[in-house]
């Protein structure tokens, strides 16, 4: 079975400019969450979406928004970007919300200058 | 937010011998998850637990779940090269929607 699959896997964009993310996950997973990493720490928290709902939201500007498909798949947008922006972000899906072990996909690198 | 604590920062080893981290927090947690990331790649689950004093195994790694539920710890037996790269611990609060990360421990194994 294909594990989680991100696109596009390296970004470059201006500041001002937007910019979307995408991700698949693990057949039968219903729960997909996005985390940013910055070199040098431990991912963060953004959001987490199950059957197509919100359920859970970092300390992240507006900017930042997703959204979950009937397919399971889902997006992440981020506009106006920011020089500070510059990080991996990682999908990572579940089986449920609660006590489910995440599963990352290889993540997309965002460049902004 | 919550911050998880990991230690060492960083550890320099001979290959062949065991390694030892830990992970230390401020609140009591439900799960806890352990991952070793590669340069340039995502988080890869190593051993997840669920209930406090579980000692898991997952081939030359151990893991166990503190009796505080406040702490996790990561033994590796033996290392190898390909033991090389930044383990993550990450922990979820009961009925929490999301896994906090700590800072990571960095592995280097010299042959």
């Amino acid at each position: 079975d294909a594990g989680v699959t991100q696109s596009p896997t390296h970004l470059i964009k201006t500041r001002g400019q937007h910019v979307t993310l995408r991700c698949s996950p693990i057949s039968g997973h219903k729960s997909v969450s996005w985390y940013q990493q910055v070199l040098g720490q431990g991912p963060q928290f953004i959001f987490q979406y199950y059957e197509k709902e919100e359920r859970g939201r970092g300390n992240f500007p507006d900017r930042f928004s997703a959204r979950q498909f009937p397919n399971y798949s889902s997006e992440l947008n981020v506009n106006a970007l920011l020089l500070g922006d510059s990080a991996l972000y990682l999908c990572a899906s579940s089986l449920v919300v609660l006590s489910s072990p995440l599963h990352f996909g290889n993540g997309t690198r965002l460049t902004v200058t | 937010g919550q911050q998880l604590n990991q230690s060492p920062q960083s550890m320099f080893i001979q290959e062949g011998e065991d390694v030892s981290m830990n992970c230390t927090s401020s609140s009591i947690f439900n799960t806890w998850l352990w991952y070793k990331q590669d340069p340039g790649e995502g988080p890869v689950l190593l051993i997840a637990l669920y209930k406090a004093g579980e000692l898991t195994s997952n081939g030359r790694l151990t893991a166990q779940f503190g009796i505080t539920r406040k702490d996790s710890f990561l033994n590796i037996s033996a290392s190898i090269p390909s033991d090389v790269g930044i383990y993550f611990c990450a922990g979820q609060h009961l009925g929490g929607n999301q896994f906090y990360f700590g800072t990571g421990t960095s592995l280097t194994v010299i042959p």
